[in-house]
């Protein structure tokens, strides 16, 4: 099992620009999250799907939109970027609908907003 | 959630136990403790959770004091490649949300 993968690892946008981070696990997991996690700093929520079909925000929703493809897969877009989303982005997944417990997390994408 | 209060950082040598501590006095009845780690640029890994018996499983061992104000992460013979960030994490089991991770304790594992 790969677990929880990311894509892209690293990502360069200039201000303005959109793109989307792809994520997915082959856990059969319920819910999956997206934290941002800036330098000497905790993880925060972006948003996370307790089930397929369900999205919520979660702690820093603002200038992110999500989407819940299926159960494998939970995507994170950036509509417009800006230099203040600079981070490392993480998606985790875990086993129960809502819960929290034992969260996988995937290696991370490092972006970038110039 | 109940906060917990860790040391910033600690050392260890190759081989020997590492016991991390983490206290958590507003803790409350349906409060489970968990503890994640995180290495270098890599996203959180989940270690071990308990709710008042010591716990103990492949990576660790979690003992929490009867009174349930602190609890000790111990890894029985650390190598290099546990020097990480250790979070200590206070959550009602079964909870929605995030996670709330504070700033952890690093730990440094010498050779």
């Amino acid at each position: 099992n790969a677990g929880v993968t990311q894509t892209p690892k690293f990502q360069v946008l200039k201000t303005g620009q959109s793109m989307t981070l792809q994520c997915a696990q082959d856990m059969n997991h319920n819910s999956m999250y997206w934290y941002r996690q800036d330098p000497g700093m905790g993880l925060r929520l972006i948003y996370y799907s307790a089930s397929e079909g369900t999205t919520d925000k979660g702690e820093v929703p603002n200038g992110y939109n999500v989407s819940r493809l299926n159960k494998r897969e939970f995507s994170l877009r950036l509509e417009s970027a800006a230099p203040s989303q600079t981070s490392v982005y993480f998606c985790a997944s875990s086993s129960q609908a809502g819960w929290v417990n034992e969260q996988f997390f995937g290696p991370g994408t490092r972006l970038t907003v110039l | 959630d109940a906060k917990t209060t860790q040391p910033p950082s600690m050392d260890c040598a190759e081989g020997r136990a590492a016991n991390l501590p983490c206290n958590h006095s507003t803790i409350s009845g349906n409060e489970y403790v968990y503890w994640y780690r995180q290495i270098h640029s890599q996203g959180p890994q989940y270690i071990i959770h308990g709710l008042k018996n010591n716990e103990t499983n492949e990576m660790a061992s979690l003992i929490i004091t009867e009174d349930r104000k602190s609890s000790t992460l111990i890894l029985p013979h650390a190598t290099l490649r546990d020097t990480a960030v250790y979070y200590c994490i206070v959550r009602v089991y079964g909870s929605q949300g995030n996670l709330i991770f504070g700033k952890g304790t690093k730990l440094s594992v010498k050779p």
